[in-house]
């Protein structure tokens, strides 16, 4: 089972440069996430999908879209980079239940340089 | 407003010694907390959560809901422990899920 897959896995961008980070999960999970690991700062949210057509903001949404395209992909987008969005991004899924303790399945993260 | 401290960004201890690794939340309602674990080139994976009181690697976590903490134990720590380690916390009505900033621990021979 290949779990999260998260594409590309590096990417080197200039300021301004625009680009997507796809993610897609074949766990048949109800919801997805996008963070972004920074030295000193952990992982922040920054978008999630609860179900299938529905995106929230997390605690760091400036500067990015997403779209919840069907129920296994999701994708981040920057629509023009800065540098301060250089950072390691990681795409995550969970069954999405209100009732239990949902446990996430992670990517391997997806390197972004912006220069 | 939820959120997950931990007050530790590095942790060092010697092969056998006992490990704590802090964490403590703020979250109205019954939070649903959670240990994730990030070796070295490898992805985040769970380690345990609280709801299932259970013990992997000789790791536990208690809650403790008048301190708001979930602080991560083991009583002998070992090479193989060496990873980043994030406390997290989500809750039963939401499906937001909100991270520590991490600590890594460091096992020295």
């Amino acid at each position: 089972n290949a779990g999260v897959t998260q594409t590309p896995k590096f990417q080197v961008l200039k300021t301004g440069q625009s680009m997507t980070l796809q993610c897609a999960q074949d766990m048949n999970h109800n919801s997805m996430y996008w963070y972004r690991q920074d030295p000193g700062m952990g992982l922040r949210l920054i978008y999630y999908s609860a179900s299938e057509g529905t995106t929230d903001k997390g605690e760091v949404p400036n500067g990015y879209n997403v779209s919840r395209l069907n129920k296994r992909e999701f994708s981040l987008r920057l629509e023009s980079a800065a540098p301060s969005q250089t950072s390691v991004y990681f795409c995550a899924s969970s069954e999405g239940q209100l009732s239990g303790a949902n446990v996430l399945t992670f990517g391997a993260g997806s390197r972004l340089t912006v220069l | 407003a939820q959120r997950v401290t931990q007050p530790e960004k590095l942790l060092s201890v010697f092969k056998g010694a006992p490990v704590e690794l802090k964490c403590n939340y703020s979250y109205s309602g019954s939070p649903e907390l959670f240990w994730y674990v990030q070796y070295s080139r490898q992805r985040l994976q769970l380690l345990l959560r609280h709801i299932s009181r259970e013990s992997i690697k000789g790791f536990t976590a208690d809650l403790n809901k008048g301190e708001t903490s979930f602080h991560l134990k083991k009583p002998f720590a070992q090479e193989e422990d060496s990873a980043m380690y994030y406390c997290a916390l989500s809750g039963p009505l939401t499906y937001k899920y909100i991270f520590g900033t991490g600590t890594r621990l460091k096992v020295l021979a």
